[in-house]
């Protein structure tokens, strides 16, 4: 079965970076492409950008534009979430989610998610 | 980037009751709508993709129409499992977005 498991929670200070690691099984991975969405506090759900694990193709929501990367590992089924310059509302639930169209080249609803991972930016 | 608005913020209802969800988009998405339902401390779980689809396991007490800017969820005889909040999503865009969320509670 499709499962994603993600890294656990991190505790970060304002300025630093974190990376948030989610790692797949159960389906072909270059296949398909992986979304990190993030939910704040007892806040909805803000979609952060997109990468395609067959060619590395990516996408980043403007608001993060500069501060964020995204990566994918092959040879371990990973995907990966770099974000810098932390700040205090980058404090949430960071979940990864794979897009369910194969070799899609554009961003579509989400299938499978991960656990989420907690990032809390506090000094 | 396209808002999408979900009505109402909080629903109540009873265990048999049906329920209805709105959701209105900025500008036409087509189908281009997914629903989602999320339990507190857990990831979102898929519904229903291009605006009436029903994802592989969803019971289908779960039901989706609409196109272009209108969208509704209807969910049919409650079951206590439902209890939960929900969110649309477009991905009409290159920029998906969500609506803010419609907590269906217990009356």
């Amino acid at each position: 079965q499709v499962q994603l498991v993600q890294s656990g929670a991190e505790v970060k200070k304002p300025g630093a970076s974190v990376r948030v690691s989610c790692k797949t099984s159960g389906y072909i991975f270059t296949s398909y492409a992986i979304n990190w969405v993030r939910q704040a506090p007892g806040q909805g759900l803000e979609w952060m950008g997109w990468i395609s694990a067959f060619n590395g193709n990516t996408n980043y929501a403007q608001k993060v534009q500069g501060r964020v990367t995204m990566t994918t590992d092959t040879s371990t089924n990973t995907a990966y979430l770099d974000l810098r310059g932390l700040r205090s509302d980058d404090t949430a639930v960071y979940f990864c989610a794979r897009d369910p169209i194969r070799y899609s080249n554009n961003v579509d609803y989400f299938d499978h998610w991960g656990q989420g991972t907690l990032v809390t930016v506090s000094s | 980037d396209i808002q999408m608005t979900q009505s109402p913020s909080t629903l109540s209802a009873s265990v048999g009751d049906s329920v209805t969800i709105t959701c209105r988009a900025s500008q036409s998405i087509s189908n281009w709508l997914a629903w989602y339902q999320q339990k507190p401390g857990k990831a979102p779980k898929l519904l229903i993709y291009e605006a009436s689809s029903l994802e592989s396991g969803v019971p289908s007490r779960f039901s989706g129409r609409g196109s272009g800017t209108e969208f509704t969820l209807t969910i049919s005889r409650l079951q206590p499992d439902d209890f939960a909040t929900y969110y649309c999503q477009q991905y009409n865009s290159d920029s998906p977005t969500f609506g803010q969320g419609t907590k269906v509670e217990i009356k």
